[in-house]
């Protein structure tokens, strides 16, 4: 499974923007689409941000955008509300349907 | 809406077994792979399984690999975890998630805590 790397916090004020990092190599992340985002509020269960790199699900505000550049894939949060303060995980996932999770990235809003 | 709903975690003896289950609504489960993710108290998700659509394939985290077993019953819209064996740092969370059309899992479990103790 992938081994991806992501820094372990960020910080941002209300209204300002926060991107997240997240680092692979050349036979994952910069080789394929495969990457989504996830948030995960304290004690609460996962949930989908963005996947393919770039997409949002219809429910996802515009404010939660992705990229990707080379072996790192972006999670950028823009208007920072401090309902946004969470855990950010990035993954890719593999042909056979396999995933690969960064260490995930705590979001302070301060 | 999709729902997916765990149950089956508790507290077990290292070496010890524990079947977890999940059963789903509001989507036609024989159309989509499941996934098994974990997550260790305080620490990050960890991938465990996978089962094709069809069950005819399996993919398994190497930590978990030969003492658990992913399956699914296509007819009664339940995803199980058989976990053999169980050590304490099998300690986590267990989510089960569906596998979207996107190379993404799209929809989340709200979770069973399975505690491995003596």
């Amino acid at each position: 499974q992938s081994a991806l790397t992501q820094p372990p916090s960020v910080s941002g004020s209300p209204g300002q923007s926060v991107t997240i990092s997240c680092t692979g190599t050349s036979s994952d992340i910069g080789s394929f689409n495969r990457v989504s985002w996830y948030q995960q509020p304290p004690g609460t269960a996962p949930k989908l941000l963005i996947y393919e790199v770039t997409n949002r699900p219809s429910e996802v505000p515009d404010r939660f955008s992705g990229s990707k550049s080379g072996n790192t894939a972006s999670l950028t949060i823009s208007g920072l509300q401090a309902e946004d303060e969470a855990d950010y995980y990035c993954s890719f996932y593999t042909s056979s349907s396999t995933v690969g999770f960064g260490g995930g990235t705590k979001l302070t809003v301060l | 809406q999709v729902q997916l709903v765990e149950s089956g975690g508790g507290g077990v003896q290292p070496g010890r077994s524990l079947r977890l289950s999940c059963g789903v609504s509001g989507f036609t489960f024989s159309g989509y792979a499941m996934q098994w993710v974990r997550q260790a108290p305080g620490k990050g998700l960890d991938w465990v399984a996978v089962i094709s659509h069809d069950g005819a394939h399996k993919y398994y985290a190497d930590s978990v690999k030969g003492r658990f077993t992913v399956s699914r019953d296509n007819s009664k819209g339940t995803l199980f975890l058989q976990m053999n064996s169980l050590r304490p740092e099998d300690t986590a969370v267990y989510y089960c998630a569906r596998s979207g059309y996107h190379y993404a899992i799209d929809f989340w479990g709200q979770g069973t805590l399975v505690t491995v103790s003596s």
